[in-house]
């Protein structure tokens, strides 16, 4: 399968600063990457569908504006999250379409927001 | 739409026992159904997943599942657990557009 990665894998940030996540696929071409969160103790939801060339499409109740997602290649999605607040502090993880059956994941970025 | 509903949040078995995670399922095309398994602060690793065809899928690590659309299951079953098998399990269903979703997640404690 394809092998994704992550940079950072963790990030320290203090509120009302903006952080970049960046996503990358080693060895395959992605022309759809999606963007993950999971809060502690809960499950991943998906927060968008990151396209190459083209605006990201965001989930219902997921800011836009707070979270910028760059697909500027196949192989390198961004996501950054601006004005970064103690709520934001999550696990951020990307994945990347292989087909309807399957995706590929990330190993995950953990963001704390002071 | 679809949705994943995994039952108990926290299971513990002891080591050699048999592992039931159950999941179901809701889903308005059909399925494709996944289980992954996420050890603390890392990404997710696939597990198996079902598409089409034999029911019974058998993945990584001794683990299968079996797809029984009359029940919308896809429980997650291993005969023997082993310590390493403590981790979260997530079941998730693959929807239209290639999108994801992804139950709440079953932390397994495997007891010596």
């Amino acid at each position: 399968g394809a092998v994704v990665s992550q940079h950072p894998s963790r990030v320290i940030c203090k509120s009302g600063t903006s952080v970049k996540i960046e996503c990358r696929s080693l060895d395959f071409q992605a022309t759809t990457m999606f963007w993950y969160r999971q809060f502690p103790k809960q499950s991943l939801m998906l927060m968008a569908t990151s396209n190459e060339g083209s605006k990201a499409t965001y989930e219902q109740g997921v800011e836009k504006d707070k979270f910028l997602i760059n697909h500027a290649s196949l192989t390198l999605s961004t996501l950054t999250v601006t004005s970064a607040h103690p709520e934001d502090s999550s696990f951020y993880i990307c994945s990347l379409k292989g087909g309807r059956e399957t995706q590929y994941f990330g190993p995950g970025t953990r963001l704390l927001v002071l | 739409a679809q949705s994943v509903t995994q039952l108990g949040s926290h299971v513990s078995v002891s080591e050699g026992a048999l592992v039931l995670l159950r999941c179901n399922y809701s889903s308005s095309v059909p399925p494709y159904l996944f289980w992954y398994v996420q050890y603390p602060n890392q990404g997710l690793q696939l597990l198996l997943k079902y598409t089409t065809g034999a029911t019974l899928v058998k993945g990584i690590n001794g683990f299968e599942a079996e797809f029984k659309k009359s029940e919308t299951s896809f429980h997650l079953t291993k005969p023997s657990a082993h310590m390493s098998d403590a981790a979260e399990y997530f079941c998730a269903v693959s929807g239209s557009f290639n999108k994801f979703y992804f139950g709440s997640g079953t932390k397994l404690n495997v007891k010596p």
